[in-house]
């Protein structure tokens, strides 16, 4: 198993700004993804989070809006600037094995844009 | 690239009644298929999970069905209790890009 630490659990933003999310794992993983989950909706991939090297989008998400890193092998954060209303939801880190594997994911940072 | 869909969107047993839920997805060379219970203000927890090698895997009242020709895979729970009600959530593992695909989950209510 992995235990994930993320943080911060939830914050309320003005529109206009930015949030960084931090996502820190006990263990090395291969795979380490950003989910986006809107009240009563399922959960969104917005990218991969590659070691040392830019992070692989889905379609409908830009670098630019979501930038992310990942320095090593347990730690990855996930930037939502500019925020405007419609980024309210929750933010969740995802982790997994290579091979397809269960994946474990964070608590989830609850965001209200206001 | 993947899609899956899950269906109903919604679901009320009575309890002790059975559940099922049921997956599509769309890219055969998807590998692995877990399912996902998530409670109200809680992370999804993996309840079950199957490989595309095996058809059919059970654990107590929890079961899961594989049918790689049809591409679709199924959740049963049997004799269904009142702490079963959450949203369930199915996905689709594609092997080499290892993204988790999730369905757009199942609303589960079971009646006291």
């Amino acid at each position: 198993s992995a235990v994930i630490s993320q943080k911060p659990s939830r914050d309320i933003c003005q529109r206009g700004t930015s949030l960084t999310i931090q996502c820190q794992v006990d263990s090395q993983v291969t795979m380490m993804f950003w989910y986006r989950q809107q009240p009563g909706q399922s959960l969104t991939l917005i990218a991969t989070a590659n070691q040392g090297s830019e992070a692989t989008y889905e379609s409908g998400f830009v670098i630019d809006k979501f930038p992310i890193s990942r320095p090593n092998l347990t730690f990855s954060t996930l930037t939502v600037s500019n925020m405007s209303p419609e980024d309210s939801s929750i933010y969740l880190c995802t982790v997994g094995r290579t091979g397809g594997t269960e994946a474990f994911f964070g608590q989830g940072t609850r965001l209200t844009v206001v | 690239g993947e899609n899956v869909e899950q269906h109903p969107s919604t679901l009320s047993v009575q309890e002790g009644d059975s559940a099922v839920i049921k997956c599509t997805y769309s890219d055969s060379a998807s590998n692995y298929f877990p399912w996902y219970k998530q409670e109200l203000g809680k992370r999804p927890q993996l309840i079950i999970d199957i490989r595309s090698n095996v058809g059919e895997k059970k654990d107590q009242r929890i079961a899961v069905t594989l049918n790689k020709t049809a591409k679709h895979f199924s959740l049963h729970i049997t004799e269904t209790q009142p702490e079963d009600s959450a949203v369930y959530f199915c996905a689709a593992i594609t092997s080499g890009t290892y993204k988790y695909i999730f369905g757009t989950g199942t609303r589960l209510k079971v009646l006291a």
